[in-house]
């Protein structure tokens, strides 16, 4: 089973729309999670870090559930620029000092 | 501040040549790492280091070098290129192995 695993999409939504991705990890003593995102061709940037409370910017909400082990990024009312690889980022925690990236969802956001 | 610094951005190579990435931050940040990336893949560790002259191993650490005399330094070097290592590789730095990391802008590699 991988560290962490995605559904690769693509998800094709129209502008507007509320789309959601999950993301499963298998280390429960992961202690740290993040979404990031990545254009094509283009370095991952982060788009935010996910705590146990859940936490929100602007129309991005991301939701850690540790009992189930998996975090969330829900984006409401979609825009054309959000088209773009979605990464699931975990660090896998006890003596593991890296972050373990997913292989990434694809959001294409329709006219 | 020019965050993370990688150069060059594209380099082809013949098999068996060696060469070295090179990846530069200003940020003082104690954590720097090396990823590649193929095409449809996500990104797979390489090596790291969570400071000056500590290193260690990732996923694919198989024909990589890597030193960290300073901060702000950790090139990658390839000992003899071969074509399964054609790629793009980022280097990432962070002020620890928890925290979001920066990444710079990728090297695009081709080996023949």
């Amino acid at each position: 089973r991988k560290e962490v695993e995605q559904d690769p999409g693509p998800f094709n939504v129209p502008e507007g729309a509320t789309v959601a991705f999950n993301c499963t990890y298998s280390n429960s003593a992961s202690q740290s999670f993040f979404w990031y995102r990545q254009d094509c061709r283009k370095e991952p940037k982060l788009l935010m870090s996910v705590y146990s409370s859940g936490n929100e910017d602007g129309r991005f909400t991301a939701q850690l559930n540790r009992a189930s082990q998996y975090i969330s990024l829900l984006i409401r009312d979609s825009k054309l620029s959000d088209s773009a690889t979605y990464l699931c980022v975990v660090n896998p925690g006890t003596g593991r000092r890296a972050l373990t990236f997913g292989s990434g969802t694809r959001l294409q956001v329709q006219p | 501040n020019a965050g993370v610094t990688q150069t060059p951005k594209f380099q082809v190579l013949k098999t068996g040549q060696s060469m070295t990435l090179q990846c530069a931050q200003d940020m003082n940040h104690e954590y720097m790492s090396w990823y590649r990336q193929d095409p449809g893949m996500g990104l797979r560790l390489i090596h790291y280091s969570v400071g000056a002259g500590i290193t260690d191993q990732g996923e694919v650490p198989n024909g990589y070098n890597v030193s960290r005399s300073t901060t702000e330094d950790f090139p990658l070097r390839l000992l003899s290129a071969a074509p399964s290592q054609t790629s793009v590789y980022f280097c990432a730095s962070s002020y620890t192995g928890n925290q979001p990391q920066h990444f710079g802008d990728g090297t695009r590699l081709s080996i023949l």
